[in-house]
């Protein structure tokens, strides 16, 4: 059984659209993350969610929209796509919020955007 | 801010040689340090941890040591495997517990057999 899994793996969509990125975790963890690597590989956060409130968000466009429906579940939507959106995207969730906590990811999500 | 400082990649060695990926950080408080792996097309995983000052993490046959002296957590390994290739990513957690993880900018490790 996969711990935490995306959907889609791979998302190619022109600019303006809407997309979503689907996150599930099977772990029972209370803290779930989107996190976004650029073309140099480079990670940073954008969001956290503990117990389904949210508790990070990095400076983020309000184009992108993180929903968690449940603490199994964080979602990614984003609006109006922009070129500079293409990246992969990873979720990711921990069983709290303690410094001593590591974090589980998923496969990621590529986005392309054309 | 938090931050963490890896060496530059690409890193070539042949299969059996030493490796050793060095890491600093800046941080205030007293963070917990990893060391995750990304296999070509896959999520990361977690290598290795260390929560506090002089603590040795290790797994798979690398290694890390905290050293609070010297605001560091290098990893070694001492004969590496052509499966070993992959980008380590050193990382620490940020002040306060809010479970943000703070990366270096990864270091692309390729082994030739």
């Amino acid at each position: 059984d996969t711990a935490v899994s995306q959907t889609p793996k791979y998302l190619v969509t022109q600019m303006g659209n809407d997309k979503s990125i689907k996150c599930e975790q099977n772990l029972g963890h209370d803290t779930m993350y989107w996190y976004k690597q650029d073309s140099k590989k480079f990670l940073k956060i954008m969001f956290s969610y503990n117990n389904k409130e949210l508790i990070i968000n990095e400076t983020v466009p309000n184009r992108f929209s993180p929903k968690s429906p449940d603490k199994a579940h964080l979602n990614l939507h984003i609006n109006s796509l922009e070129l500079g959106d293409s990246a992969v995207y990873f979720c990711a969730s921990s069983p709290g919020l303690l410094q001593s906590t590591e974090a589980f990811f998923g496969q990621g999500t590529r986005l392309t955007v054309v | 801010g938090d931050s963490v400082t890896q060496m530059e990649g690409p890193v070539t060695l042949s299969e059996e040689a030493f490796l050793t990926i060095n890491c600093t950080y800046t941080a205030t408080g007293y963070p917990s340090l990893f060391w995750y792996v990304q296999y070509p097309g896959e999520g990361l995983q977690l290598l290795l941890k260390a929560t506090k000052a002089d603590d040795k993490g290790s797994n798979k046959g690398f290694e890390a040591t905290y050293r609070k002296e010297t605001t560091s957590f290098h990893l070694e390994k001492g004969s590496v495997q052509v499966s070993d290739s992959a980008v380590y990513f050193c990382a620490l957690t940020g002040s306060g517990n809010t479970g943000k993880l703070i990366f270096g900018q990864g270091t692309t490790l390729q082994v030739k057999p």
